[in-house]
């Protein structure tokens, strides 16, 4: 099926450092969506985008709507412990109801 | 905010036996619910979409006699496992839009394990 790809799979990085992560497509989408995911629990939604070039931020946390509408990266400043976890991107192509997900990028960060 | 609950959080059943999942939108009317399967260290995988009211529409590999999947309210859906194997085993999780979002809001996900 239709895949969105995500990277990277995974980081180490120390606390206090940036990080950035996106996500690339063939396809077009008309919503982008970076959720985090803690174990054993479900995804929370961090930042929705809807427009081809948006740029929104929640907090330290910063994403943009690539203006091709095929891409989307996800900054994370001044990383934190609690930043731990797994980052997944989102897309939705219009007409779709279902959202297609990226593989993943896996957070670990060194006090 | 949009809540979406999900229970049980967690379940162990013997192999065989059926297991209900349940969906609950606590402050919206979810009209199209979405059931996943993650695998450990894996994305998460749809198995299906409900519309309420509507038959599920379940993805290619999906064994729709097996995850039996039921929306019959603008608040619930309820995901069966029906005669689990343990290969049944995983984390399923849900997740529910409504007519004024267009946000997918997520349940806290169930652990699975058949034995």
């Amino acid at each position: 099926g239709q895949q969105l790809n995500q990277s990277p799979q995974s980081m180490f990085i120390q606390e206090g450092e940036d990080v950035s992560m996106n996500c690339t497509s063939s396809s077009i989408f008309n919503t982008w969506l970076w959720y985090k995911q803690d174990p054993g629990e479900g995804p929370v939604l961090l930042i929705a985008l809807y427009k081809a070039g948006e740029l929104t931020s929640n907090g330290r946390l910063t994403a943009q709507f690539g203006i091709t509408r095929k891409d989307s990266f996800l900054n994370i400043s001044a990383s934190i412990p609690s930043d731990v976890g797994i980052y997944f991107c989102a897309g939705h192509i219009q007409g779709a109801q279902k959202l297609v997900f990226g593989q993943g990028t896996r957070l670990t960060i060194n006090p | 905010g949009a809540v979406v609950s999900q229970h049980p959080s967690w379940v162990i059943c013997k192999s065989g036996t059926s297991v209900k999942i349940e969906c609950r939108s606590l402050d919206f009317q979810a009209t199209t619910m979405f059931w996943y399967r993650q695998f450990p260290k894996q994305s998460l995988m749809l198995m299906a979409t409900s519309n309420e009211g509507s038959k599920a529409t379940y993805e290619q590999g999906v064994e729709k006699d097996k995850f039996l999947i039921n929306h019959a309210s603008l608040t619930l859906s309820t995901l069966t496992v029906t005669s689990a194997h343990p290969e049944d085993s995983s984390f399923y999780i849900c997740s529910a839009t409504g007519t004024r979002s267009h946000g997918y809001t997520f349940g806290s996900g169930t652990r699975l394990t058949v034995v």
